[in-house]
Protein backbone atom coordinates (compact mmCIF):
# COMPACT_ATOMS: atom_id res chain seq x y z
CA UNK A 1 0.00 0.00 0.00
CA UNK A 2 1.25 3.08 -1.31
CA UNK A 3 0.44 6.52 -0.04
CA UNK A 4 -1.15 8.71 -2.13
CA UNK A 5 0.71 9.90 -5.08
CA UNK A 6 0.49 13.08 -7.15
CA UNK A 7 2.81 14.13 -10.44
CA UNK A 8 4.52 16.09 -11.45
CA UNK A 9 5.68 17.08 -8.63
CA UNK A 10 6.76 20.68 -9.84
CA UNK A 11 5.16 22.19 -12.96
CA UNK A 12 6.50 25.41 -14.14
CA UNK A 13 4.39 27.22 -17.05
CA UNK A 14 4.10 30.17 -18.78
CA UNK A 15 0.87 32.21 -17.93
CA UNK A 16 -2.29 31.67 -20.19
CA UNK A 17 -1.27 27.70 -20.61
CA UNK A 18 -3.34 24.90 -20.04
CA UNK A 19 -1.80 21.99 -17.23
CA UNK A 20 -3.45 18.89 -15.48
CA UNK A 21 -2.18 18.03 -12.53
CA UNK A 22 -2.34 14.00 -11.13
CA UNK A 23 -3.58 12.21 -7.97
CA UNK A 24 -3.34 8.70 -7.39
CA UNK A 25 -5.49 8.01 -4.08
CA UNK A 26 -4.77 5.47 -1.96
CA UNK A 27 -6.51 2.47 -3.44
CA UNK A 28 -9.82 1.60 -2.06
CA UNK A 29 -10.14 5.22 -0.89
CA UNK A 30 -13.70 6.36 -1.98
CA UNK A 31 -13.44 10.00 -1.10
CA UNK A 32 -10.53 12.31 -2.85
CA UNK A 33 -10.37 15.93 -2.08
CA UNK A 34 -7.97 19.02 -3.83
CA UNK A 35 -6.78 21.70 -1.96
CA UNK A 36 -5.07 24.82 -3.02
CA UNK A 37 -1.73 25.95 -0.71
CA UNK A 38 -0.93 29.30 -1.51
CA UNK A 39 1.98 31.30 0.20
CA UNK A 40 1.22 32.55 3.55
CA UNK A 41 -2.10 31.29 3.12
CA UNK A 42 -4.14 28.18 4.53
CA UNK A 43 -5.47 25.13 2.67
CA UNK A 44 -8.42 26.16 0.62
CA UNK A 45 -10.75 23.27 -0.21
CA UNK A 46 -11.30 23.21 -4.07
CA UNK A 47 -13.26 19.95 -4.82
CA UNK A 48 -14.42 16.47 -3.37
CA UNK A 49 -15.19 13.59 -5.27
CA UNK A 50 -17.20 10.57 -4.06
CA UNK A 51 -16.30 8.04 -5.98
CA UNK A 52 -16.77 9.19 -9.79
CA UNK A 53 -18.97 12.26 -8.58
CA UNK A 54 -18.40 15.52 -7.21
CA UNK A 55 -20.98 16.41 -5.51
CA UNK A 56 -19.08 20.19 -3.83
CA UNK A 57 -17.96 21.70 -6.51
CA UNK A 58 -18.46 25.28 -4.41
CA UNK A 59 -14.80 25.44 -3.32
CA UNK A 60 -13.46 26.05 -7.67
CA UNK A 61 -12.22 30.01 -7.85
CA UNK A 62 -13.08 30.25 -11.40
CA UNK A 63 -14.70 28.52 -13.97
CA UNK A 64 -11.28 27.54 -15.09
CA UNK A 65 -10.82 25.25 -12.80
CA UNK A 66 -12.08 21.86 -13.48
CA UNK A 67 -11.49 18.21 -12.27
CA UNK A 68 -12.46 14.55 -12.80
CA UNK A 69 -11.89 11.03 -11.74
CA UNK A 70 -12.36 8.30 -13.18
CA UNK A 71 -12.84 4.15 -12.13
CA UNK A 72 -13.07 5.78 -8.37
CA UNK A 73 -9.58 5.77 -8.88
CA UNK A 74 -6.80 8.70 -10.45
CA UNK A 75 -8.10 12.54 -10.29
CA UNK A 76 -7.17 15.36 -12.47
CA UNK A 77 -6.90 18.79 -11.90
CA UNK A 78 -6.86 20.92 -15.04
CA UNK A 79 -6.26 24.25 -14.34
CA UNK A 80 -7.41 26.51 -18.09
CA UNK A 81 -5.44 29.83 -19.46
CA UNK A 82 -3.65 29.83 -15.85
CA UNK A 83 -2.78 32.81 -14.28
CA UNK A 84 0.09 34.17 -11.94
CA UNK A 85 -2.15 34.18 -9.15
CA UNK A 86 -2.61 30.07 -9.82
CA UNK A 87 0.61 29.31 -8.57
CA UNK A 88 0.65 27.56 -5.30
CA UNK A 89 1.01 23.95 -3.95
CA UNK A 90 -1.99 21.82 -4.90
CA UNK A 91 -2.45 19.18 -2.15
CA UNK A 92 -4.46 15.65 -3.20
CA UNK A 93 -6.07 14.18 -0.34
CA UNK A 94 -7.74 10.63 -0.08
CA UNK A 95 -10.15 8.71 2.52
CA UNK A 96 -11.81 5.32 2.88
CA UNK A 97 -15.31 6.89 3.03
CA UNK A 98 -16.33 10.03 2.49
CA UNK A 99 -17.32 12.16 6.46
CA UNK A 100 -15.26 14.00 9.23
CA UNK A 101 -14.82 10.38 10.78
CA UNK A 102 -12.59 9.47 8.17
CA UNK A 103 -8.86 10.68 8.31
CA UNK A 104 -7.29 12.00 5.02
CA UNK A 105 -4.05 11.02 3.69
CA UNK A 106 -2.36 13.47 1.84
CA UNK A 107 -0.35 13.51 -1.17
CA UNK A 108 3.06 15.71 -1.01
CA UNK A 109 1.41 18.19 -3.38
CA UNK A 110 2.01 19.83 -6.57
CA UNK A 111 4.24 23.14 -6.68
CA UNK A 112 2.69 25.14 -9.52
CA UNK A 113 4.54 28.15 -10.64
CA UNK A 114 3.03 30.72 -13.18
CA UNK A 115 5.20 32.71 -14.91
CA UNK B 1 -19.63 30.61 8.26
CA UNK B 2 -17.15 27.62 9.38
CA UNK B 3 -13.61 28.96 9.71
CA UNK B 4 -10.38 28.50 11.62
CA UNK B 5 -8.07 30.63 13.13
CA UNK B 6 -4.60 29.91 14.24
CA UNK B 7 -3.24 33.00 15.70
CA UNK B 8 0.35 32.81 15.92
CA UNK B 9 2.19 32.63 12.56
CA UNK B 10 5.46 31.30 13.65
CA UNK B 11 6.44 30.29 17.34
CA UNK B 12 10.15 29.54 18.10
CA UNK B 13 10.70 27.18 21.20
CA UNK B 14 13.78 25.86 22.82
CA UNK B 15 14.45 22.58 22.81
CA UNK B 16 12.98 20.66 25.86
CA UNK B 17 10.60 23.17 26.21
CA UNK B 18 7.02 22.75 26.22
CA UNK B 19 4.79 23.59 23.20
CA UNK B 20 1.22 25.37 22.62
CA UNK B 21 -0.14 25.88 19.61
CA UNK B 22 -3.66 27.98 19.55
CA UNK B 23 -6.41 27.23 17.42
CA UNK B 24 -9.51 28.67 17.46
CA UNK B 25 -12.74 27.59 15.56
CA UNK B 26 -15.90 28.96 14.37
CA UNK B 27 -18.94 26.76 13.84
CA UNK B 28 -22.84 26.13 14.25
CA UNK B 29 -22.48 22.20 15.14
CA UNK B 30 -20.52 20.19 16.99
CA UNK B 31 -17.35 20.64 15.45
CA UNK B 32 -14.93 17.56 14.45
CA UNK B 33 -11.34 19.00 14.86
CA UNK B 34 -7.91 17.98 13.82
CA UNK B 35 -4.24 18.78 13.72
CA UNK B 36 -1.49 18.48 10.84
CA UNK B 37 1.76 18.76 10.45
CA UNK B 38 3.93 19.52 7.39
CA UNK B 39 7.53 18.63 7.88
CA UNK B 40 9.82 20.17 4.98
CA UNK B 41 8.87 18.27 1.43
CA UNK B 42 6.45 15.90 3.16
CA UNK B 43 2.49 15.98 2.86
CA UNK B 44 0.54 16.73 5.63
CA UNK B 45 0.22 14.04 8.14
CA UNK B 46 -2.61 13.84 10.79
CA UNK B 47 -1.44 14.27 14.25
CA UNK B 48 -4.91 13.74 16.47
CA UNK B 49 -8.60 14.25 16.01
CA UNK B 50 -11.73 15.43 18.44
CA UNK B 51 -15.10 14.15 17.28
CA UNK B 52 -16.67 13.29 20.86
CA UNK B 53 -15.95 12.20 24.18
CA UNK B 54 -13.21 13.09 26.01
CA UNK B 55 -12.19 16.46 25.32
CA UNK B 56 -8.48 15.74 25.95
CA UNK B 57 -7.09 13.95 22.99
CA UNK B 58 -4.17 11.76 22.42
CA UNK B 59 -1.79 12.27 19.28
CA UNK B 60 1.36 10.68 18.02
CA UNK B 61 4.71 12.03 18.50
CA UNK B 62 3.39 12.83 22.00
CA UNK B 63 1.29 15.66 21.05
CA UNK B 64 -1.96 16.30 22.69
CA UNK B 65 -4.89 18.85 22.18
CA UNK B 66 -7.72 19.94 24.31
CA UNK B 67 -11.30 20.66 23.13
CA UNK B 68 -13.11 23.75 24.82
CA UNK B 69 -16.60 24.28 23.69
CA UNK B 70 -17.06 27.34 25.81
CA UNK B 71 -13.66 28.85 24.02
CA UNK B 72 -14.03 27.18 20.46
CA UNK B 73 -10.41 26.32 21.06
CA UNK B 74 -8.90 23.52 20.24
CA UNK B 75 -5.38 24.11 21.21
CA UNK B 76 -2.50 21.30 20.52
CA UNK B 77 0.47 20.65 23.25
CA UNK B 78 3.44 19.13 23.77
CA UNK B 79 5.37 18.93 27.64
CA UNK B 80 8.78 18.73 25.74
CA UNK B 81 9.51 19.56 22.38
CA UNK B 82 12.35 18.10 20.01
CA UNK B 83 13.87 19.15 17.38
CA UNK B 84 12.59 16.80 14.96
CA UNK B 85 9.42 18.81 16.05
CA UNK B 86 10.00 21.62 13.60
CA UNK B 87 7.25 22.02 11.16
CA UNK B 88 4.28 23.82 10.07
CA UNK B 89 1.46 22.95 11.88
CA UNK B 90 -1.98 23.14 11.20
CA UNK B 91 -5.57 23.10 12.56
CA UNK B 92 -8.67 22.05 10.73
CA UNK B 93 -12.60 21.60 11.41
CA UNK B 94 -14.56 19.49 9.47
CA UNK B 95 -18.32 19.69 8.93
CA UNK B 96 -20.88 16.70 9.66
CA UNK B 97 -21.43 16.48 6.27
CA UNK B 98 -17.92 15.25 5.41
CA UNK B 99 -17.77 17.36 2.08
CA UNK B 100 -15.88 19.85 3.47
CA UNK B 101 -12.59 20.90 5.62
CA UNK B 102 -11.95 24.11 6.82
CA UNK B 103 -8.08 24.55 7.75
CA UNK B 104 -6.19 27.58 9.40
CA UNK B 105 -3.43 29.28 7.60
CA UNK B 106 -0.76 27.26 10.30
CA UNK B 107 1.56 28.11 12.88
CA UNK B 108 5.58 27.47 11.85
CA UNK B 109 7.48 26.08 14.64
CA UNK B 110 11.34 27.13 14.89
CA UNK B 111 13.02 24.77 17.73
CA UNK B 112 16.17 26.13 18.86
CA UNK B 113 19.25 23.71 20.23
Amino acid sequence: GAGVSQSPSNKVTEKGKDVELRCDPISGHTALYWYRQSLGQGLEFLIYFQGNSAPDKSGLPSDRFSAERTGGSVSTLTIQRTQQEDSAVYLCASSLDRGPLETQYFGPGTRLLVL
Amino acid sequence: AQSVTQPDIHITVSEGASLELRCNYSYGATPYLFWYVQSPGQGLQLLLKYFSGDTLVQGIKGFEAEFKRSQSSFNLRKPSVHWSDAAEYFCAVGTNTGNQFYFGTGTSLTVIP
